[in-house]
């Protein structure tokens, strides 16, 4: 898989929207972008995923560069309960093997 | 989504005992279902792929006579940790992918500590 590359930590306000970006520079044409977060002590959560379109769903928007080369995950109204590590992987879904490689990740703390 | 569960979510076990941990997709019948382990403050390293019915696929550097894995069921894989020594202690988390689309659902994760 694609190597990402993520700001360590992030710090966002309660009811701001949080942005957090990613690059991913050599990914390849046949390569989706996912996001995922992790709270604390607990298994990670799919938030989103998208190959070139922006996406949109009831937790997040993704944003994705016209080169494909970054992307963004917007989390539009932050809440308390959004602070977690966001995880994003770029992976290729279509050869039904779903080894998903994480990184490091972000840390979003989001404060009251 | 599928709803996956571990249990037990905590074990403390002493050095050189053999541990299970379960991990049920309980709405989903999974043919495949993914191992990962985390230390403390660090991400999810993928153990082994539990594919029903048949071995498990191992990934670099997991003994798999240390980790084995039985995917008995499609709504079953266990994972028993042989021979436990303090070094294993981690959170063990599993996940099952539905949709064809690479979307994973992961349990709830079972932290084991071994003294």
């Amino acid at each position: 898989d694609a190597k990402t590359t993520q700001p360590p930590s992030m710090d966002c306000a309660e009811g701001r929207a949080a942005n957090l970006p990613c690059n991913h520079s050599t990914i390849s044409g046949n390569e989706y972008v996912y996001w995922y977060r992790q709270i604390h002590s607990q298994g990670p959560q799919y938030i989103i995923h998208g190959l070139k379109n922006n996406e949109t769903n009831e937790m997040a928007s993704l944003i994705i560069t016209e080169d494909r080369k970054s992307s963004t995950l917007i989390l539009p109204h932050a809440t308390l309960r959004d602070t977690a590590v966001y995880y994003c992987i770029v992976f290729n879904s279509g050869g039904s093997n779903y080894k998903l490689t994480f990184g490091k990740g972000t840390l979003l703390t989001v404060n009251p | 989504g599928a709803v996956v569960s571990q249990h037990p979510s905590r074990v403390i076990c002493k050095s050189g005992t053999s541990v299970k941990i379960e991990c049920r997709s309980l709405d989903f019948q999974a043919t495949t279902m993914f191992w990962y382990r985390q230390f403390p403050k660090k991400s999810l390293m993928l153990m082994a792929t539990s594919n029903e019915g048949s071995k498990a696929t191992y990934e670099q550097g997991v003994e798999k006579d240390k980790f084995l894995i039985n995917h008995a069921s499609l709504t079953l894989s266990t994972l028993t940790v042989t021979s436990a020594h303090p070094e294993d202690s981690s959170f063990y988390i599993c996940s099952v992918e539905t949709s064809g689309t690479g979307e994973l659902f992961f349990g709830e994760g079972s932290r084991l500590t071994v003294l």
